[in-house]
């Protein structure tokens, strides 16, 4: 399965509404989607598993759904601390594991 | 609290070998699967290997299938990754990785491997 995120960069200011799009090139099932945020010189971190459960700690700002092979996460107000890369990744399909290419979300 | 903390990547030549370790803590390290990540310089995150609690399930990406080997030590609580016949394009910075269900939960901070003469 080949994970496609779009766009490729987003422009916003804090207090506006993030909307991330990864798009699968085959159907997948729900429970094996999750995103991650990735900040400069971090490790990544777990935001949403199974497309739509928060991780531990992840505020209520971050939220994911999905609609047959379409994935987004949503953030509903930005704060300045959330501007980094967030990635999609499924599981199970050969290849057994696999990153979308990644969104940036930059401070306009 | 879950703490992974890799080491062992270092500047090796082209051809050569290495093997990363990640010391796991924190949690019950025998009943996880557990992975290793690479993201090149610069670039976005790709997998290379997960591997079963018990060891049994193994899988590789195609791009190092055959030149890589993922192992672990539950009594020692480590994750390992051999890497052999390493070519420019496998300098990364490698990291660990617990799963959560069928996410990867947990990081380690990574370890930089550079492959060059």
């Amino acid at each position: 399965i080949v994970l496609t995120q779009s766009p490729g960069t987003l422009s916003l200011s804090p207090g506006e509404r993030a909307t991330l799009s990864c798009r699968a090139s085959q159907s997948l099932s729900n429970d094996y989607l999750a995103w991650y945020q990735q900040k400069p010189g971090q490790a990544p971190r777990l935001l949403i598993y199974g497309s739509s459960s928060r991780a531990t700690g992840i505020p209520d700002r971050f939220s994911g759904s999905e609609s047959g092979t379409d994935f987004t996460l949503t953030i509903s107000r930005l704060e300045p601390e959330d501007f980094a890369v967030y990635y999609c990744q499924q599981y199970g399909s050969s290849p057994q594991v696999t990153f979308g290419q990644g969104t940036r979300l930059d401070i306009k | 609290q879950v703490h992974l903390e890799e080491s062992g990547g270092d500047l090796v030549k082209p051809g050569g070998s290495l093997r990363l370790s990640c010391a796991a803590s924190g949690f019950t390290f025998s009943d996880y699967y557990m992975s290793w990540i690479r993201q090149a310089p610069g670039k976005g995150l790709q997998w290379i290997s997960y591997i079963s609690s018990s060891s049994s399930t193994i899988y590789y990406a195609d791009s190092v299938k055959g030149r890589f080997t993922i192992s672990r030590d539950n009594a020692k609580n480590s994750l390992y990754l051999h890497m052999n016949s390493l070519r420019a394009e496998d300098t990364a910075v490698y990291y660990c990785a617990k799963f959560f269900g069928y996410a990867l939960g947990s990081w380690g901070q990574g370890t930089l491997v550079t492959v060059s003469s």
